[in-house]
């Protein structure tokens, strides 16, 4: 089955205590990315990646680094944790960056975290 | 810089009823428009794309338009039923190839 897949789906932790939150995809998919959601906002991009070692900044990058070793692999790090960062985060595919045009993205299940 | 807005940011309708969820936007130089529905603890899952070259797309009970010159597009829903409750959410994908996101409109069917 074609998925998006996120761990942790829950995570409650502290401020300061680095964390990562992992994503993979088994579609093949060139371009993955990374989104927020707060109440009342739009989702919002983090950063994302047109290939493997390609990533480049979303909107709000503040805080979070990302890395792309492998092409099914994601993973989104906070390296020290602040309240603010308390979210909904997605991880979502597609073929390529430029396939967009007419392609969808690929949605994981979310990933709710919450910094005390 | 693009801006995307959806209204009303909350509905409930009796169940049967056919009903108009809208999505607007400031900048007409997008590639799409896309229309996802999002359940909880299930992520999002893409409902409608429409290029920008078309004026609607169509599945099911479905049915979603769009009029770039005005900056504006509906999700028509016909014979709403309780299954059809969530968040539905529009986004626009810009020049750069990055989706632009809509703070979503909450659905409600009342059986």
């Amino acid at each position: 089955e074609a998925q998006v897949t996120q761990n942790p789906r829950y995570l409650i932790t502290v401020t300061g205590k680095k964390l990562t939150v992992t994503c993979s995809q088994n579609m093949n998919h060139e371009y993955m990315s990374w989104y927020r959601q707060d109440p009342g906002l739009g989702l919002r991009q983090i950063y994302y990646s047109m290939n493997v070692e390609v990533t480049d900044k979303g909107d709000v990058p503040e805080g979070y680094k990302v890395s792309r070793k492998e092409k099914r692999n994601f993973p989104l790090i906070l390296e020290s944790p602040s309240p603010n960062q308390t979210s909904l985060y997605f991880c979502a595919s597609r073929l390529s960056w430029a396939s967009g045009i007419t392609d969808t993205q690929y949605f994981g299940p979310g990933t709710r975290l919450t910094v005390l | 810089k693009q801006e995307v807005t959806q209204i009303p940011a909350a509905l409930s309708v009796p169940e049967g009823e056919n009903l108009v969820l809208n999505c607007s936007f400031t900048d007409s130089a997008i590639y799409n428009l896309q229309w996802f529905r999002q359940d909880p603890g299930k992520g999002l899952t893409s409902l409608l794309l429409i290029q920008s070259s078309q004026r609607e797309q169509t599945s099911g009970r479905l049915n979603a338009s769009l009029d770039k010159s005005s900056g504006r597009s509906t999700l028509y829903i016909a014979a709403s039923q309780p299954g059809d409750s969530a968040t539905y959410l529009c986004a626009v994908e810009d020049s750069n190839y990055q989706l632009i996101w809509g703070a979503g409109t909450k659905l409600i069917i009342k059986p």
